[in-house]
């Protein structure tokens, strides 16, 4: 069974440009999440799906951030215009309906590298 | 605000020496907590504990939850440099909520 599948793996821009970044969840999980995660530090999650429906996005700075479902199934998320300090992995995940009792699946991440 | 608060934060033990990490937390209506292991990419699943006192275990790995003292230890015996990794514990509350990380590094 194939896993999360995240794209790119790694990223570098230039402050002020947009970066989007896709997630494909494992077929048959409703739920998805993204999370940033800095050097260091635990994952910090951004947004949770619930088939196409964000229901947690308090998290995601809304100024420069976006992200998107469209289907229930595969995400974008994006950042538009990114700043030094958006340097950091993004990491997507899924789970299986009934997200409080059923563990997260990770893809590889996104290294994004703002200059 | 939901915590997860985990130790020690690096620890450097030798191959075939018993480890212990700790992960403690803060939360507003406790569901489960998960121990996951990252190596150089997305975080792994280890165990997901949601009552007190019963120990889950995989080979040379173990973990145990105390709701009361709002904590859980997962225990590594024998490691192997293979272990080398950092050890993330999250909580499902309201939230999902990681913890710092563990940095576990394993010499031969």
């Amino acid at each position: 069974e194939a896993g999360v599948v995240q794209s790119p793996r790694y990223k570098i821009i230039e402050k002020k440009q947009p970066v989007a970044f896709w997630c494909n969840p494992i077929s048959g999980h409703n739920t998805l999440y993204w999370y940033r995660q800095n050097l260091g530090q635990g994952p910090e999650l951004l947004i949770r799906y619930e088939n196409e429906e964000a229901v947690d996005d308090s998290q995601l700075p809304k100024d420069r951030f976006s992200a998107e479902r469209l289907k229930g199934v595969d995400s974008t998320l994006k950042i538009q215009p990114a700043e030094l300090g958006d340097s950091a992995v993004y990491l997507c995940a899924s789970s299986l309906v009934g997200w409080r009792d059923n563990e997260q699946f990770f893809g590889p991440g996104t290294r994004l590298t703002v200059l | 605000e939901d915590k997860v608060v985990q130790s020690p934060l690096s620890l450097v033990v030798h191959e075939g020496d018993t480890v212990t990490l700790n992960c403690s937390y803060e939360v507003t209506n406790f569901r489960s907590l998960l121990w996951y292991k990252q190596e150089k990419k997305a975080p792994t699943f280890l165990f997901m504990l949601t009552s007190s006192g019963i120990e889950k275990k995989s080979g040379r790995l173990s973990s145990i939850l105390d709701k009361k003292e709002l904590f859980s230890i997962l225990n590594i015996t024998a490691t192997q440099t293979g272990d080398s990794a950092i050890y993330l514990c999250a909580v499902i509350s309201q939230n999902f909520v990681f913890g710092p990380g563990t940095r576990l590094s394993v010499l031969p």
